[in-house]
């Protein structure tokens, strides 16, 4: 399965803009990149995912590089609420029909007033 | 619309005693997933089910740990004769569709299991 990279921890400004990056250079053809995020005490919450054009929704904007081997998760104006561990995922496809989610360290992202 | 509940949210029990954990998917979701987060590290996958079968039990720890699914529902995971090292947050987590990778898994908040 792809393994992806990720910063152990980072800042950002309430208000500004939090850049998340992840590499996964090893990433198959049908294998989409999902990001997650946990709040403490709670589940992983889904946020967004995409296979190779970018995404963006109600929670952030994904974009995707164009040999897609890494990617940026983007949170426009982060808030104080957004301070939580963020997961890039690669899915990974354990035969049969069951596409699993394979959780590394994720990036500890503090949101500072 | 509801989310994935598990149940019970905490559960205390003593070494040596069975425990059960209950999870009611998102209604209609075919795939349901148990994960468990020991304090201060990842998500480590246990089992998944589609609909009432196992086809990947991979990540169970040991034959104390078993789970089933009725009715292509409600799951439960059974952790016989606990074990301090049992202590953790047991996540399940339910999809719609997982025969493609284009199905978001949505997972409840977690049953916190201490065992003393």
């Amino acid at each position: 399965d792809a393994k992806t990279t990720q910063p152990p921890s980072m800042d950002c400004a309430e208000g500004r803009a939090a850049n998340l990056p992840c590499n996964h250079s090893t990433i198959s053809g049908n294998e989409y990149v999902y990001w997650y995020r946990q709040i403490h005490s709670q589940g992983p919450q889904y946020i967004i995912h995409g296979l190779k054009n970018n995404e963006t929704n109600e929670m952030a904007s994904l974009i995707i590089t164009e040999d897609r081997k890494s990617s940026t998760l983007i949170l426009p104006h982060a808030t104080l609420r957004d301070t939580a561990v963020y997961y890039c995922i690669v899915r990974f496809y354990s035969g049969g029909s069951n596409y699993k989610l394979t959780f590394g360290k994720g990036t500890l992202l503090t949101v500072n007033p | 619309g509801a989310g994935v509940s598990q149940s019970p949210s905490n559960k205390v029990t003593e070494k040596g005693k069975d425990v059960e954990l209950r999870c009611d998917p998102i209604s209609g979701h075919t795939a349901l997933y148990w994960y468990r987060q020991s304090l201060g590290q990842g998500l480590e996958f246990l089992i998944y089910f589609q609909g009432n079968s196992a086809p990947d039990k991979s990540g169970l720890p040991s034959d104390r740990f078993s789970a089933e699914r009725t009715g292509g529902s409600v799951s439960t995971l059974t952790i016989q004769r606990t074990q301090q090292e049992d202590s953790a947050v047991y996540l399940c987590a339910s999809s719609l569709n997982p025969t493609v990778g284009n199905s978001p898994l949505h997972f409840g908040n977690g049953t916190r299991l201490t065992v003393t």
